[in-house]
């Protein structure tokens, strides 16, 4: 079936570097792309999300790119901060059973080492 | 607004037991689902719901029902509880399927 994959699992980078996070995805027609960051615990919380008429997008120090002919798109972290340790999820609307829902990546957990 | 509420928080089960996860949401959205979230295993959905009284199949529903009978509430049914269903299950909405999702707090499921 329809699926969307996460690269890397684990990222660990210096504080004040880049981090890049990336998925795929199967279904040519999905038309919507979310990023959540989920700290321990806690609820996942939408940080970012694009749609597939438009290439990039970009708020503070994310950013997201997406690739529709090769079906991926990027999570952009510049400057990491310690506060931006967490787990990330990219999501994707693909048709599920007939109807298009939001399914999810499997995760990175991004360490940002002071 | 209180957004997405999910009772209860914790729960403990013995294998064979039946119980409801309910799920509640007061900002009038159409689209409602479940996702289970296992170590290392991402979100997977369960159930979904694009609006009242139409529910669908997700990645995994196999040991669990859904109902919509209104907009606000989308309660998830474990008909018997196996050891394998422990996990953290999450509820979210939204005003469309290719809208921001918004999360429950979750609760935590352990059966033993």
């Amino acid at each position: 079936g329809e699926n969307v994959e996460q690269h890397p699992s684990t990222l660990s980078v210096q504080e004040g570097d880049s981090a890049v996070i990336k998925c795929t995805y199967s279904d040519s027609a999905s038309n919507y792309f979310p990023w959540y960051k989920q700290e321990l615990g806690k609820r996942p919380q939408l940080i970012i999300d694009i749609r597939s008429n438009v290439g990039e997008k970009k708020d503070q120090r994310i950013a997201v790119t997406l690739n529709k002919t090769a079906k991926h798109f990027s999570l952009h972290i510049t400057e990491t901060q310690p506060e931006d340790s967490a787990v990330y999820f990219c999501a994707a609307s693909i048709r599920v059973t007939g109807r298009r829902a939001l399914t999810f990546g499997s995760g990175t957990r991004l360490q940002v080492q002071p | 607004n209180a957004g997405v509420t999910q009772t209860p928080k914790f729960q403990v089960l013995k294998t064979g037991q039946s119980m409801t996860l309910q799920c509640a949401q007061d900002m009038n959205h159409e689209y409602m689902s479940w996702y289970r979230q296992d170590p290392g295993m991402g979100l997977r959905l369960i159930h979904y719901s694009v609006g009242a009284g139409i529910t669908d199949q997700g990645e995994v529903p196999n040991g669990y029902n859904v109902s919509r009978s209104t907009t606000e509430d989308f309660p998830l049914r474990l008909l018997s509880a196996a050891p394998s269903q422990t996990s953290v299950y999450f509820c979210a909405s939204s005003a469309q399927q290719n809208q921001p999702q918004h999360f429950g707090d979750g609760t935590r499921l352990s059966i033993l």
